[in-house]
């Protein structure tokens, strides 16, 4: 299985200020199409996984365009800009690429 | 509108059967994938498995044989069973089209 790693495993920002979540993963996650599989999300207290961004760097519908996603075939980077207190939560990347698909094991941001 | 909604018993007991009914609206099950996910508790991300849009399914072999997933899609329906469950298997358990949009989950405990 593609083991997702995290870090750091949590964050404290101050409203306002940036934060950068780094992910890698045990194999490559470009496929043969050009396509980098993986994926953030956003789980907010007591709630259930939002998609942040999809295919390494694409925003999903709907996300504030103050997150991007960046990375290579291995490493990758979730940035928030200008953090807001609604972005306060769990970040999991994950992988799509292939069976089973896997997540990392997340990082908590918290406002200072 | 798209909506997914979790529903099942939140008690099983050990060496049980756990059903799950994963109700969707706003997107047909023809089009769409229909995936599971489970979390336990203050725990990452599990994928289970997928029911494709086309009938077919994928799982994680780390359920090996004990998981089932079917559709009815007259009634818009994904289910999940699952055999033989133990405490472990105590949890959230998500369906999410495309790992894009998520139900609300449906919290599951395995006890006697």
């Amino acid at each position: 299985d593609i083991v997702m790693t995290q870090a750091p495993l949590s964050v404290s920002v101050t409203p306002g200020e940036s934060a950068s979540i780094s992910c890698r993963s045990s194999k490559s996650l470009l496929h043969s199409n050009g396509i980098t599989y993986v994926y953030w999300y956003l789980q907010k207290p007591g709630k259930s996984p939002q998609l942040l961004i999809y295919r390494m760097s694409n925003l999903a519908s709907g996300v504030p365009d103050r997150f991007s996603g960046s990375g290579s075939e291995t490493d990758f980077t979730l940035k928030i800009s200008r953090v807001e207190a609604e972005d306060v939560g769990i970040y999991y990347c994950g992988q799509l690429l292939e069976n089973p698909y896997t997540f990392g094991a997340g990082t908590k941001l918290e406002l200072k | 509108q798209v909506q997914l909604k979790e529903s099942g018993p939140g008690l099983v007991q050990p060496s049980q059967t756990l059903s799950l009914t994963c109700t969707v609206s706003g997107f047909s099950l023809t089009s769409y994938s229909v995936h599971w996910v489970r979390q336990h508790s203050g725990k990452s991300l599990e994928w289970m498995g997928r029911m494709w849009s086309d009938g077919d399914t994928s799982y994680n072999s780390a359920f090996t044989s004990r998981l089932s997933i079917s559709r009815d899609t007259s009634k818009s329906q994904v289910f999940l069973k699952m055999n033989s469950l133990q405490t472990e298997d105590t949890g959230t358990y998500y369906c999410a089209r495309n790992l894009k949009d998520w139900g609300q989950g449906v919290m599951v405990t395995v006890s006697s």
